[in-house]
């Protein structure tokens, strides 16, 4: 079935440094990549849409110049969250669809990231 | 705007039945979705609805679909202790972009 793998799993970092998380898809092409945040004991905040070989397309409310997305490839995403904050603390977890309708998205493990 | 809304936590004993239950503001909804999230992990697709369809079922798995009163409920037979996770109830029209409930926290008790 479609994989899609996501790394690092967790991450500690200080304070205005810069991270960056990696989303694959392993064995299908994916145009279209999705990046969530996940607060404790709440849903999945869609945070950006990530388009292939094009610019990401970000919710409202999320600072695109923070959240940084690159979707260089049909296999890989990333997000870098840039100059990082504590605030920023959370459970990023990306998501792709192999084909468009009823077989719903194959997530990433979710990253943890900590700012110390 | 699109919601989706489900209750918080379930508790049930092991062997029992669980339902999750589900509603959502969106009539145009095509596909209704029940993901599993075990702690520290992604989300697992568990089983899914077309629109049309009232019922659907996967082995422990029972999908009840009420269109009219936008109401999904999710029963799982048999309820065991890996089956502790949070449930996440979704709905999508068709596109890519699928909007989720907040997740019900299911605990079972041996």
């Amino acid at each position: 079935g479609a994989v899609v793998s996501q790394h690092p799993s967790r991450v500690i970092c200080k304070s205005g440094t810069s991270v960056k998380i990696e989303c694959r898809s392993l064995d299908f092409q994916a145009t279209t990549m999705f990046w969530y945040r996940q607060f404790p004991k709440q849903s999945l905040m869609l945070m950006a849409t990530s388009n292939e070989g094009s610019k990401a397309t970000y919710e409202q409310g999320v600072e695109k110049d923070k959240f940084l997305i690159n979707h260089a490839s049909l296999t890989l995403s990333t997000l870098t969250v840039t100059s990082a904050h504590p605030e920023d603390s959370s459970f990023y977890i990306c998501s792709a669809a192999p084909g468009q309708g009823p077989v719903g998205y194959t997530f990433g493990s979710g990253t943890r990231l900590t700012v110390v | 705007g699109e919601d989706v809304e489900q209750s918080l936590f379930l508790s049930v004993r092991e062997g029992d039945s669980s339902v999750i239950n589900c509603t959502y503001t969106d009539s145009s909804s095509t596909y209704l979705y029940w993901y599993k999230q075990e702690p520290g992990a992604g989300l697992q697709l568990l089983t899914y609805i077309f629109s049309n369809m009232d019922m659907k079922q996967d082995q422990r798995l029972t999908v009840l679909l009420n269109k009219k009163d936008k109401h999904l409920s999710l029963r799982i037979a048999d309820t065991q202790t890996g089956d502790s996770a949070i449930y996440f109830c979704a709905e999508s029209t068709g596109g890519f972009k699928t909007i989720f409930g907040a997740g019900t926290r299911l605990f079972v008790k041996a």
